[in-house]
């Protein structure tokens, strides 16, 4: 079965660099959400889109902006980067026409700041 | 209001039970148990949803006290297989809100 694919899998940017991340949900998903966990912590919720729109907003940076496309990806788009943005960065998707509660993790995509 | 899980860790011989915990002090609508291995992606194990219901996945079930605000998840006859961190989350058809997680390892 087709899972949630995420780009590029490994990122390393340097300090004030801009990073773009990826995710591309289960066919027929129409629900994206992206996740942020650090090392040895639980994922934190940061933004989902539904139908293209902003659905849920968590604790997500100014410097951090996302958007989803007409064909359901999204893009998480980070600026300015700090140290403490190194983390993994989960998308999952979920369809409300089927179990909406049902999240599907991504492989994720490691950013490291250097 | 994230939920709080325990044990924080157990060790256990392959072939021995296990129960982990979560609870909230705010009403659950729904509890959502994932298990993740290190620096892999959270995999869903199940959800239990308000209205009551105990589910099973294998050889792991999960029941869901709503008056408690409470879900348990209940491995049995662990594998190796099943270490890893287990999560659960609350949350509806939008955020989930994770526990801190609860790092479950198998011995041979």
């Amino acid at each position: 079965a087709a899972g949630v694919i995420q780009s590029p899998r490994h990122l390393i940017k340097e300090k004030r660099e801009t990073a773009t991340l990826k995710c591309y949900p289960i066919p027929r998903h129409d629900t994206v959400y992206w996740y942020q966990q650090g090392p040895g912590q639980d994922p934190q919720f940061l933004i989902s889109f539904y139908e293209k729109m902003q659905s849920d907003k968590g604790s997500i940076p100014d410097r951090f902006s996302a958007q989803q496309f007409s064909d359901y990806h999204s893009e998480l788009n980070m600026s300015s980067l700090e140290l403490g943005d190194s983390a993994l960065y989960f998308c999952a998707s979920s369809a409300v026409t089927g179990n909406p509660y049902e999240q599907y993790f991504g492989p994720g995509t490691r950013l490291t700041v250097t | 209001q994230q939920p709080v899980q325990s044990p924080q860790a157990v060790i256990l011989r392959e072939g021995e039970d296990a129960v982990i915990n979560c609870s909230s002090s705010k009403a659950l609508y729904s509890v959502h148990w994932y298990r993740q291995k290190h620096g892999e992606a959270p995999v869903f194990l199940m959800i239990l949803l308000k209205g009551g219901e105990q589910k099973g996945h294998e050889k792991i079930s999960a029941s869901f006290n709503e008056k408690k605000q409470q879900s348990s998840l209940y491995l049995t006859a662990s594998q190796l297989s099943y270490s890893g961190t287990y999560f659960c989350g609350t949350g509806g058809d939008d955020k989930i809100i994770f526990g801190k997680g609860t790092r479950l390892h198998i011995l041979p």
